[in-house]
């Protein structure tokens, strides 16, 4: 079975920082892009970053409002993919979810919740 | 970016309606739209790519349609199970963009 199990959400304070991990299965994780959506409660989706595959030299991409903050990164040998999270906002609690690339997101994870608040 | 909308944010309907939601782009993305169903609580569902194409398993009642900027996710005929928020995204320029979604309630 295809799956993405998203996991590190957790309560944090403004400024701080927090390491979010997807660990992948039931395809060939090191073949595909992947990416990071979030979603705010009662919000929309908003795409967040991309990773691409090694044949792509890994290179990334960003959303304008989490560039320079966050840093997207994959671990081929565990399947894994994960987003470094730093100087924190309050705006960017938010569900994140895991999906696959890479045009269309056609895989998502069940998401972590990331709560910023003092 | 590319700034997308959605019409209607709300559609109350009935099980058997025929629903059509609109999502419209700022500039042209010629076909590079997908559609996706979102239930609460839960993650988003890949339904459509390429702006008519259906994914595997999506029901033959979901329909995509248009070109340029304007589009358009038809259920031909609505099922207790379709009862959802609706997002359509743009992947033809970073960033990727997501429309404000359309809920479809019960009537």
């Amino acid at each position: 079975e295809v799956q993405l199990v998203e996991s590190g959400g957790a309560l944090v304070q403004p400024g701080g920082s927090l390491r979010l991990s997807c660990a992948a299965s039931g395809f060939t994780f090191s073949d595909h892009y992947m990416d990071w959506v979030r979603q705010a409660p009662g919000k929309g989706l908003e795409w967040v970053a991309r990773t691409r595959n090694k044949a792509n030299s890994f290179t990334t991409e960003y959303a304008a409002s989490v560039k320079g903050r966050f840093v997207i990164s994959r671990d081929d040998s565990k399947n894994s993919l994960y987003l470094q999270m730093n100087s924190l906002k309050t705006d960017d609690t938010a569900v994140y979810y895991c999906t696959r690339g890479p045009r269309v997101f056609d895989i998502w994870g069940q998401g972590t919740m990331v709560t910023v608040s003092s | 970016d590319i700034q997308m909308t959605q019409s209607p944010s709300t559609l109350s309907a009935s099980v058997g309606d025929r629903v059509t939601i609109t999502c419209r782009a700022s500039q042209s993305i010629s076909s590079s739209l997908a559609w996706y169903q979102q239930k609460p609580g839960k993650a988003p569902k890949f339904l459509i790519y390429w702006a008519s194409s259906l994914d595997s398993g999506v029901p033959s009642r979901f329909s995509g349609s248009g070109s340029g900027t304007e589009f358009t996710l038809t259920i031909s005929s609505l099922q207790p199970d379709d009862f959802a928020t609706y997002y359509c995204q743009q992947y033809l320029v970073y960033p990727f963009t997501f429309g404000p979604g359309t809920k479809v309630d019960i009537k």
